[in-house]
């Protein structure tokens, strides 16, 4: 049980549907990130959001939405997605968005683009 | 460009040894390093960190050391036990200050422990 729990564990979707991915976290943070990991390739910042506010959108295309309702959800709104945004979708909390602050992943969603 | 690498795809040790996994980076802005491990179909955990103001910080079996000047940072688990077996994923960040915070990571080495 890592405190971080991700929401469906795997997705398949056409390129012309809408879906949305979740995460919730228990453990009190203010902090939540979306990382993408595509084969052979690192993890990849995708957005952060600290307290709330989103501080980082790392150049991710329009056809992912973030939304941060409150400091325990996130969610990642997908739309009309490509196929080589097929990964592994996971999202993390820290404390706050700070340097020294351990991030705490969920075990992600396994995206598949039709 | 990647900023952080580990060459090394995959490690094999025999328990009860000492694994050592590498990591070299190449932006002299990083302070702030990590080590993360992951269990196949889990999410990476985070195992030890260590800052740029010192060269060693350890944690029960797992030391990372720091060679600021080499930018070179390396991870030693010993005793190696089976259940050490896993990707490890070298992290850093820079000081961006409270409100941001980037992890730039590397490829992962899969550690193997021989029983």
């Amino acid at each position: 049980e890592t405190g971080v729990t991700q929401t469906p564990r795997h997705l398949v979707m056409g390129m012309t549907n809408k879906k949305s991915l979740k995460c919730e976290q228990h453990l009190g943070h203010n902090a939540m990130y979306w990382y993408k990991q595509s084969a052979k390739k690192p993890l990849e910042l995708m957005f952060v959001y600290n307290f709330k506010e989103q501080t980082e959108n790392n150049s991710v295309p329009s056809r992912f939405s973030p939304e941060c309702p409150n400091s325990s959800h996130l969610f990642l709104h997908l739309h009309t997605l490509q196929p080589e945004d097929s990964a592994l979708y996971l999202c993390a909390s820290s404390r706050w968005a700070g340097n020294d602050q351990p991030q705490h992943f969920g075990d992600g969603t396994r995206l598949s683009i039709l | 460009d990647q900023q952080v690498k580990q060459n090394s795809p995959s490690l094999s040790v025999q328990e009860g040894r000492i694994s050592i996994l590498n990591c070299d980076y190449t932006n002299s802005m990083f302070d702030y390093f990590l080590w993360y491990k992951k269990y196949p179909a889990e999410g990476p955990t985070f195992l030890i960190s260590i800052s740029s103001i010192k060269d060693k910080n350890e944690d029960g079996r797992f030391t990372v050391f720091l060679n600021k000047s080499a930018k070179h940072l390396s991870l030693h688990i010993v005793p190696s036990q089976p259940g050490d077996s896993a990707v490890y994923f070298c992290a850093a960040s820079e000081g961006t200050g409270a409100g941001s915070y980037q992890l730039t990571f590397g490829k992962g080495t899969k550690l193997s422990v021989i029983p």
